[in-house]
């Protein structure tokens, strides 16, 4: 089974800051990831596929980068409304998560 | 605009079996190519796939639940739905179902979702 590892489990930020989560995958997944927003009681979002593809509808300050085992999910300029726990998954063999990060604006 | 719609009992006995049905409304889930899943979430903790259906029936479960679970389509009714027996404590999560566009192994990904649904497996 592929496992996927996010870190950190959680950061603290300020409006404007730019934040990095990382995901890494215990083998190879090509770049069949994709990243998820969840808000308390939501249920969770897609805004990133495929590695780097942004989903419509979702600002550009977000982005993704990587391929292989390491991948990364950016957001450029931090803003209140991106106060999230944020997950990644693999596509590459049965779509499992990572344990999650969650993301407090300060 | 495509919407999913859990529906089920909202607590289950340890030992029985826990059914939910997924609506889906603003179109047709044969007019394209789709598969229909379902994700649990424990309380507090992460995200699991339970397993898949293609709009033809194909099926497709998570290894660690495949002895206990059943997913099956109706087409007519815009439904799928999720059979899961003998159910424990562990099993009590919210339960939600999506849409995602291939299998594993290719560019996939959950979207939309539905609200989900919490189950309690308690006597």
């Amino acid at each position: 089974d592929i496992q996927m590892t996010q870190s950190p489990s959680s950061l603290s930020a300020s409006v404007g800051d730019r934040v990095t989560i990382i995901c890494r995958a215990s083998q190879s997944i090509s770049r069949y990831l994709n990243w998820y927003q969840q808000k308390p009681g939501k249920a969770p979002k897609v805004v990133i596929y495929a590695a780097s593809s942004l989903q419509s509808g979702v600002p550009s300050r977000f982005s993704g980068r990587g391929s292989g085992t390491e991948f990364t999910l950016i957001i450029s300029s931090l803003q209140p409304e991106d106060s999230a726990t944020y997950y990644c998954q693999e596509s590459y063999s049965m779509g499992t998560f990572g344990q999650g990060t969650k993301v407090e604006v300060k | 605009q495509l919407q999913l719609q859990e529906s089920g009992p909202g607590l289950v006995k340890p030992s029985e079996t826990l059914s939910l049905t997924c609506t889906v409304s603003g179109d047709s889930m044969t007019s394209s190519s789709y598969y229909w899943g379902w994700i649990r979430q424990p309380p507090g903790k992460g995200l699991e796939w339970i397993g898949s259906i293609y709009y033809s029936g194909f099926t497709n479960y998570n290894p660690s639940l495949k002895t206990r679970v059943t997913i099956s389509v109706d087409t007519a009714r815009e439904q799928f739905s999720l059979r899961l027996t003998s159910v424990t404590v562990v099993d009590t999560a919210v339960y939600y179902c999506a849409r995602h566009p291939r299998d594993w192994g290719s560019d996939n990904w959950f979207d939309p979702w539905g609200q989900g649904t919490l189950v309690t497996v308690s006597s």
